[in-house]
């Protein structure tokens, strides 16, 4: 496709179980981020691919969360024991390169944790 | 850290007013400074990008300027129209980390 396309759009869960996010990044973009915005709040920088380097998990806020990506394709976001506080819009967005490039972002996956 | 800042939270206008958004960051040492749109259930898009060493960058109705020695940018929207509604992102890009986002700024533009 021509954009960034998320997958779910929508997630309901309950606490405790394990879900995984699913990002497809514009084709030949070697940058791949992931963001969070709960309700009310900013956006949160979660974590960077940028090409076969090893990726930025700094922003990642518990070891809960991980990130995979293979190449320059697919990426998959984990969430293990799901809380609560981890309700929000998830966001992935791909650019060129890591630097001074503009970022293309998906709509998004909604997590609701019961 | 980096922290940005967005004033006003939320703007209500009538069609057809220019008005003036403004970002503030507190660390001048930056790459660039985007400007994003969101629209309710949506991603963002991409506005406008000023690279640290530019004043101002203009896509149609839009014009962003960058003061990045006072840590300031304002985007300026032309002749308002109610498709303009949606909530208005700034970001700063630096050294350390990629973007960080203010909370943003709702516009509300009524016929």
């Amino acid at each position: 496709g021509a954009g960034v396309s998320q997958s779910p759009s929508n997630k309901v869960t309950e606490k405790g179980k394990d879900v995984e996010l699913r990002c497809d990044p514009i084709s030949g973009h070697t940058a791949l981020y992931w963001y969070r915005q709960r309700l009310g709040q900013g956006l949160e920088f979660l974590i960077y691919f940028q090409g076969n380097s090893a990726p930025d998990k700094s922003g990642l806020p518990s070891d809960r969360f991980s990130a995979e990506r293979t190449g320059e394709s697919v990426s998959t976001l984990t969430i293990q024991r799901t809380q609560q506080e981890d309700s929000a819009v998830y966001l992935c967005a791909s650019s060129l390169v890591a630097i001074n490039q503009p970022q293309h972002f998906g709509d998004g996956t909604r997590l609701s944790i019961l | 850290k980096q922290e940005v800042t967005q004033i006003p939270a939320a703007l209500s206008v009538p069609e057809g007013e220019n008005l003036v958004l403004n970002c503030s960051f507190t660390d001048s040492a930056i790459y660039n400074l985007q400007w994003f749109r969101q629209d309710p259930g949506k991603g963002l898009t991409s506005l406008l990008l000023i690279q640290s060493s530019q004043r101002e960058q203009t896509s149609g109705r839009l014009n962003a300027s960058l003061d990045k020695s006072s840590g300031r940018s304002t985007l300026y929207i032309a002749a308002s129209q109610p498709g303009d509604s949606a909530t208005y992102l700034c970001a700063v890009e630096s050294r350390y980390s990629t973007l960080t986002f203010g909370k943003g700024t709702m516009l509300l533009v009524s016929p």
